[in-house]
């Protein structure tokens, strides 16, 4: 069955990079495009960017502009998401998502396989 | 920026009752909307998405319906499980993606 495997909790301080994996499994990791949605404690969903599988095409959320990558290996069919100049506000619980339509170039839609969350702790 | 307000905030239903949430976009979204259930510790679940079409697996129990600006989701008879947070989401006019603030459904 398909399934997205994230990377383990991490504890950055202010001021540091961190970067999550999502290893992807069961199904053609090219035909579709994985976004990243963040959930700090207590709050509600945040859609932080897409990637394309396909080609590596990206779109993120302004906000977020100049301060996260994300890119995929298809070699190893697994996508990356870096976040730098890590603050106190970063902290959350971070997902990658598929889209659920079988169109790696269309740009992000809904999301039917997440993975199981990564948590990273920003403190001093 | 299409903005997703969710009401009510907090639903207080018993198990068999009918739940009715509601997703109100800031501009219309045609039917670009999608549902989600999330539990503590869970990642978000889809439940329905382009407005009305449920997601494989999901019970029948669960509809949505609505476009433009004005959306709902329905669960016709709660079941224990279905104790959760609701989120709707729109992908139609991105970026960015945009989430609804949550509706959680508890137990009366």
């Amino acid at each position: 069955q398909v399934q997205l495997v994230q990377s383990g909790a991490e504890v950055k301080k202010p001021g540091a990079s961190v970067k999550v994996s999502c290893k992807a499994s069961a199904y053609t990791f090219t035909n579709y495009g994985i976004s990243w949605v963040r959930q700090a404690p207590g709050q509600g969903l945040e859609w932080m960017g897409w990637i394309s599988a396909y080609n590596g095409n990206t779109n993120y959320a302004q906000k977020l502009q100049g301060r996260v990558t994300m890119t995929t290996d298809t070699s190893t069919t697994t996508a990356y998401m870096e976040l730098r100049s890590l603050r106190s506000d970063d902290t959350a619980v971070y997902y990658c998502a598929r889209g659920i339509f079988p169109n790696a170039v269309a740009g992000p839609n809904y999301f039917d396989y997440w993975g199981q969350g990564t948590r990273v702790t920003v403190s001093s | 920026e299409i903005v997703l307000t969710q009401s009510p905030a907090t639903l207080s239903l018993s198990p068999g009752e009918r739940a009715t949430l509601s997703c109100r976009a800031s501009q219309s979204v045609s039917r670009y909307l999608a549902w989600y259930q999330q539990k503590p510790g869970q990642a978000p679940r889809l439940l329905i998405y382009d407005a009305s079409n449920r997601a494989t697996g999901i019970p029948a129990r669960f509809s949505g319906s609505g476009s433009g600006t004005d959306f709902t989701l329905t669960i016709s008879s709660l079941e224990p499980e279905d104790f959760a947070v609701y989120y709707c989401q729109q992908r139609s006019n991105w970026p960015p993606i945009t989430f609804g603030q949550g509706t959680r459904l508890e137990i009366k």
